[in-house]
């Protein structure tokens, strides 16, 4: 099967500052989804993104499909980006999830 | 346009009953998908149901079951409830299989 990794596992920022984050996957896949699991658990829907670059405010991704590997960009980052974000690719029927990487912004 | 819905939030069982999870798409979508997220294993992928039919399933024993009904409803049932079985359950519906997921809030499953 497929292997989805995320880096960093885990990343704190002072609010303000901006963050990467990675996702490669091991194959090829039918598409891509960025997540947010706020600290209620709800998954927000960032991007869906097979390739190329989208932006949604502070927020970018892009994803480069013949390397295997997806970015998130956060910008001016704030308290409320604070949360878990997963990456999932469509491989196949199924659906896989990354192990997510935690994100604290501090005040 | 209401998002999807999965009821009840919580809920508490002990270990042999079975429970059923509900969820309700977005208007229009006619793609559920059912996914586990415990601290351990993270989210893993359950089934999911497209046009009433089972069209994946996850490698999950079989005491984890589902359906759909015409009106893109779909439930989950899972019987002879184990300890392990605690965690969230989410749902997620899209138009199709290859369009964007939209999450519920989940059922938050507890076994005692």
């Amino acid at each position: 099967g497929i292997q989805v990794e995320q880096s960093p596992p885990d990343l704190i920022l002072q609010e303000g500052a901006n963050s990467t984050l990675r996702c490669n996957f091991s194959d090829s896949v039918n598409n891509l989804q960025w997540f947010h699991q706020n600290p209620w658990g709800q998954l927000i829907n960032l991007f869906y993104i097979p390739s190329g670059t989208k932006q949604n405010g502070r927020l970018s991704a892009t994803t480069v499909a013949t390397e295997r590997y997806s970015l998130l960009y956060i910008s001016s980052s704030q308290t409320t980006d604070s949360g878990v974000y997963f990456c999932a690719v469509r491989y196949g029927q199924n659906f896989v999830f990354g192990p997510g990487t935690r994100l604290s912004v501090l005040p | 346009k209401a998002g999807v819905t999965q009821t009840p939030r919580y809920l508490i069982k002990t270990r042999g009953q079975q429970v059923t999870l509900s969820c309700s798409p977005i208007s229009g979508h006619r793609s559920v998908s059912w996914y586990q997220q415990t601290p351990g294993q993270g989210l893993q992928f359950l089934f999911e149901y497209f046009s009433e039919t089972q069209r994946n399933k996850g490698n999950f024993p079989g005491r984890f079951s589902g359906r759909q009904f015409s009106n893109s409803r779909s439930e989950m049932n899972v019987s002879t409830l184990e300890l392990g079985d605690s965690a969230l359950y989410l749902c997620a519906s899209s138009l199709e299989g290859d369009r964007p997921q939209h999450f519920g809030d989940g059922t938050r499953l507890s076994i005692l």
